[in-house]
């Protein structure tokens, strides 16, 4: 498919354990986000990679919460010592070349965490 | 602290007559907006942005309109098809890649 896909599609687990998702961006796709949506609020920036560029790491709530890409490829974001708050929606969107607003962000399915 | 809201968390609307979202946002310094729409187990998918220098853009069935001195833009989808129930988002930015998501609004198209 040509589209954004993330792994796992659902992922429980218990509270205290490191988890790790991940997204395949659109081939091509220089720029490539995380955002987070907790149950009846709007998705939040998580971090944003755009190139061999240094990662816009600003909407990272804790750390707790880290990202890695290589190149221009897959992305993970790992998530340790989880806790019940860090039970949402993760996306992963990706876009050609300059993270601007008017370039299409294109989103996977996300990945459901639940933490227990 | 949300940038963005949504006020109303759904929308009911009979198949051929218009749907009218409502967005507000509050930081005066956001001059791109977007609405994106979201089908269950999928990702968000863009449908239709609107420049601050503009009031109203217009694609297809949809228009979005903008109210900056409210901070406020509405989109509407006329006439309204079954196709178009989904979750809508409303979003905005300060120009670059970072965006502003509302909760979103759930619509659902009666036949």
């Amino acid at each position: 498919g040509a589209g954004v896909s993330q792994s796992p599609s659902n992922k429980v687990t218990e509270k205290g354990k490191d988890v790790e998702l991940r997204c395949d961006p659109i081939s091509g796709h220089t720029a490539l986000y995380w955002y987070r949506q907790r149950l009846g609020q709007g998705l939040e920036f998580l971090i944003y990679f755009q190139g061999n560029s240094a990662p816009d790491k600003s909407g990272l709530p804790s750390d707790r919460f880290s990202a890695e890409r290589t190149g221009e490829s897959v992305s993970t974001l790992t998530i340790q010592r989880t806790q019940q708050e860090d039970s949402a929606v993760y996306l992963c969107a990706s876009s050609l070349a300059l993270g601007a607003a008017y370039n299409e962000q294109f989103f996977g399915p996300g990945t459901r965490l639940t933490v227990l | 602290d949300q940038q963005v809201k949504q006020n109303s968390p759904s929308l009911s609307v009979q198949e051929g007559r218009i749907s009218i979202l409502n967005c507000d946002y509050t930081n005066s310094m956001f001059d791109y907006f977007l609405w994106y729409k979201k089908y269950p187990a999928e990702g968000p998918t863009f449908l239709i942005s609107i420049s601050s220098i503009k009031d109203k853009n217009e694609d297809g069935r949809f228009t979005v309109f903008l109210n900056k001195s409210a901070k406020h833009l509405s989109l509407h989808i006329v006439p309204s098809q079954p196709g178009d129930s989904a979750v809508y988002f409303c979003a905005a930015s300060e120009g670059d890649y970072k965006l502003s998501f509302g909760a979103g609004t759930t619509v659902t198209v009666r036949a």
